[in-house]
This record gives C-alpha cells, sequence and structure tokens, in this order.
C-alpha cells in the first residue's frame, strides 16, 4: 500500500521566517494531496491540496509543489506568525481509493 | 466548523466494554470515512462507507465494525476495548464518488481505563 514519509518531525521558526515541510509518497498511482492543520485537540483543517496535474498551487501564504517524478511534495508558509503553530499533515490518495494515507506529522512551532 | 458532526466528544470507559461512536456527514455528503488517531501510530484509516455500503477498509480491528444508515449518518463500534484502544477517533465526509476532499468532524476522544 501507500506510504508517506513526513520531514523534519519538528520545526521551530522566528516570526516571519519560511518554514518548508516536505513529504515523500511510494505510490506512483497516487494523485491527489492535500495538507491539513491541526491545533491540540481539534479537528485535522485543511489549508491547501494539490491534484498531480498541476506543479504548484498558493494561496495567500502558503505554497504547496509537487514533484512527480521524484514522488515528493511540499508545503511553504512564507512570512510565519504564532497563529502557525501547529501540527501539520501532509496524505496522498488515489482513484479507486480515496482514503487518505497521512504522513507522521511536523510540529511547527512559531517564535515570536 | 466543517459541517461534519461527531458525538459524544469524549468518552471514558473500561477495558472489556462496547461503545458507539457516532457521525453525521455535511448534508449531501455520501462518504464517511473514520480515522483513528494515537500517539504512536499516527493518523490511521480505518474504513470507509459510500451510500450505505462499505467501500474500503485499512487498518480496522476485527474488533471494530461500523455501519452508514439511510440517512447517512455512520456508527463506529468498538467492542472488547483494550487500553491501546485509547485515542482520538474522526469521521470525515466527502461528496460524489471519487470526490477527494474530506472535511473532518471533531473527533471523539475515547480513554479506556
Amino acid at each position: 500500500g501507500e506510504n508517506v514519509e513526513q520531514h523534519p518531525s519538528t520545526l521551530s521558526v522566528q516570526e516571519g521566517d519560511s518554514a518548508v515541510i516536505k513529504c515523500t509518497y511510494s505510490d506512483s498511482a497516487s494523485n491527489y494531496f492535500p495538507w491539513y492543520k491541526q491545533e491540540l485537540g481539534k479537528r485535522p483543517q485543511l489549508i491547501i491540496d494539490i491534484r498531480s496535474n498541476v506543479g504548484e498551487k498558493k494561496d495567500q501564504r502558503i505554497a504547496v509543489t509537487l514533484n512527480k517524478t521524484a514522488k515528493h511534495f511540499s508545503l511553504h508558509i512564507t512570512e510565519t506568525q504564532p497563529e502557525d503553530s501547529a501540527v501539520y499533515f501532509c496524505a496522498a490518495s488515489k482513484a479507486g481509493r480515496r482514503a487518505l494515507t497521512f504522513g507522521s506529522g511536523t510540529r511547527l512551532q512559531v517564535q515570536p | 466548523d466543517s459541517g461534519v458532526t461527531q458525538t459524544p466528544k469524549h468518552l471514558i470507559t473500561a477495558t472489556g466494554q462496547r461503545v458507539t461512536l457516532r457521525c453525521s456527514p455535511r448534508s449531501g455528503d455520501l462518504s464517511v470515512y473514520w480515522y483513528q488517531q494515537s500517539l504512536d501510530q499516527g493518523l490511521q484509516f480505518l474504513i470507509q462507507y459510500y451510500n450505505g455500503e462499505e467501500r474500503a477498509k485499512g487498518n480496522i480491528l476485527e474488533r471494530f465494525s461500523a455501519q452508514q444508515f439511510p440517512d447517512l449518518h455512520s456508527e463506529l463500534n468498538l467492542s472488547s476495548l483494550e487500553l491501546g484502544d485509547s485515542a482520538l477517533y474522526f469521521c470525515a465526509s466527502s461528496g460524489s464518488w471519487g470526490e477527494e476532499t474530506q472535511y473532518f468532524g471533531p473527533g471523539t476522544r475515547l480513554l479506556v481505563l
């Protein structure tokens, strides 16, 4: 089955700096890659997603890039703010099996 | 608010007991997914239902079962509970078959003592 690896497991940045989280996937048939933000004790919230026919997608301070050849995708957060502090999960799914396979999560801490 | 609801929010029970977790998907969504989040295993897919039928299984134990009812709400039944079943249980919903985007409910925190 699909395997998604995520790193780093923890990331600490200063407010205003950029943060990058990387994921790799194993199943070349995967074609949907969402990113979820989870605050302590809360639900995972979808923050951005990308499909395999697109190489990059941006939404304000958040961007995701996808390299299908290398089977990896990354989340970029610019101008980080303390409220960006949370655990971020990458995930992957494919046609015919839309259940999400999650990475292990990255705890992002933005220091004010 | 994602529009997905789950009850109860918290559940404390003893080993060997049985509990039922309930999920109501977003209005119009036909797919319901159940996920378990534990400290050591992360977020893991358990089972998916689509319009009342089981469609995919993940790492779901035989002691666990689920169903989706005609009104599209779903229940996850956990029996013969063990300490290791303590976790957050989330359901997520999506629209039509093949729809990728999933919206998560607030979760049920289960503590088995």
